[in-house]
C-alpha cells in the first residue's frame, strides 16, 4: 500500500510568520506532487503542484521537492488568518492520486 | 463557467436504502474520481474512471457502484451493503494528461 504521510498537527503560527508543512511519500515512482487547501466543511482546492526537484514559488507559497529523500514541503510566507485551514499533500501513484491525512494550520492574529 | 457540480449538497436517507450521488463536469476532463472523507480524515478513493464506459475500483469500493456512460457524468450509488455510509463525498476530475485534480463542492450524506 503506497502511503503519504504529513507532519501531525495542529500547527499554530503567529500572523506574519512562515508556516512550514511537510510530507513524505513511499512510492519512488511518483512524478507529480500537489498541495491542496481545505477549509472546514468545504472541498479541497488545489494551490500548488510541483513535478521537478527544487523549489517552485507562487506568491506567498513555495513548494519544495526532494525526490531522493521522498519528501515535499509547502512554505507559506507572511501567514494570514485566512490561511487557517487543513493542508492536504497528494502524490500520484501509477494512475491514481494518494492523499495524506492533512495538517491543520491555525494562524493566530 | 466551467466546473464540477455535485448534487444534492446534503442528503438524508434511512438505513437499507440505496442512494445515488450526482457528479457532472463541463471541463472536458477525461478522468473522474470519487472520494470519501470522514471527520478529521484524509480522502479515500472509492472509484475512478479514465475513459467513458470504463472504471476501476479504488481502495474502498465495497458497497458502492458507479457508471460512466457519458464523459461529463460519473454518478455514485451508495448501496445498502455499505456498512458506514455517513460521510462527505467528493467528486474530482483531471484532464487525463496530468494528475491535477479539481473538486466539486461535495455531498454530505447522512444515513440513520
Amino acid at each position: 500500500q503506497k502511503e503519504v504521510e504529513q507532519n501531525s498537527g495542529p500547527l499554530s503560527v503567529p500572523e506574519g510568520a512562515i508556516a512550514s508543512l511537510n510530507c513524505t511519500y513511499s512510492d519512488r515512482g511518483s512524478q507529480s506532487f500537489f498541495w491542496y487547501r481545505q477549509y472546514s466543511g468545504k472541498s479541497p482546492e488545489l494551490i500548488m503542484f510541483i513535478y521537478s526537484n527544487g523549489d517552485k514559488e507562487d506568491g506567498r507559497f513555495t513548494a519544495q521537492l526532494n525526490k531522493a529523500s521522498q519528501y515535499v514541503s509547502l512554505l507559506i510566507r507572511d501567514s494570514q488568518p485566512s490561511d487557517s485551514a487543513t493542508y492536504l499533500c497528494a502524490v500520484n501513484s501509477y494512475d491514481k492520486v494518494i492523499f495524506g491525512p492533512g495538517t491543520s494550520l491555525s494562524v493566530i492574529p | 463557467d466551467g466546473g464540477i457540480t455535485q448534487s444534492p449538497k446534503y442528503l438524508f436517507r434511512k438505513e437499507g436504502q440505496n442512494v445515488t450521488l450526482s457528479c457532472e463536469q463541463n471541463l472536458n476532463h477525461d478522468a473522474m474520481y470519487w472520494y470519501r472523507q470522514d471527520p478529521g480524515q484524509g480522502l479515500r478513493l472509492i472509484y475512478y474512471s479514465q475513459i467513458v464506459n470504463d472504471f476501476q475500483k479504488g481502495d474502498i469500493a465495497e458497497g458502492y457502484s458507479v457508471s460512466r456512460e457519458k464523459k461529463e457524468s460519473f454518478p455514485l450509488t451508495v448501496t445498502s451493503a455499505q456498512k458506514n455510509p455517513t460521510a462527505f463525498y467528493l467528486c474530482a476530475s483531471t484532464p487525463g494528461t496530468t494528475y491535477e485534480q479539481y473538486f466539486g463542492p461535495g455531498t454530505r450524506l447522512t444515513v440513520t
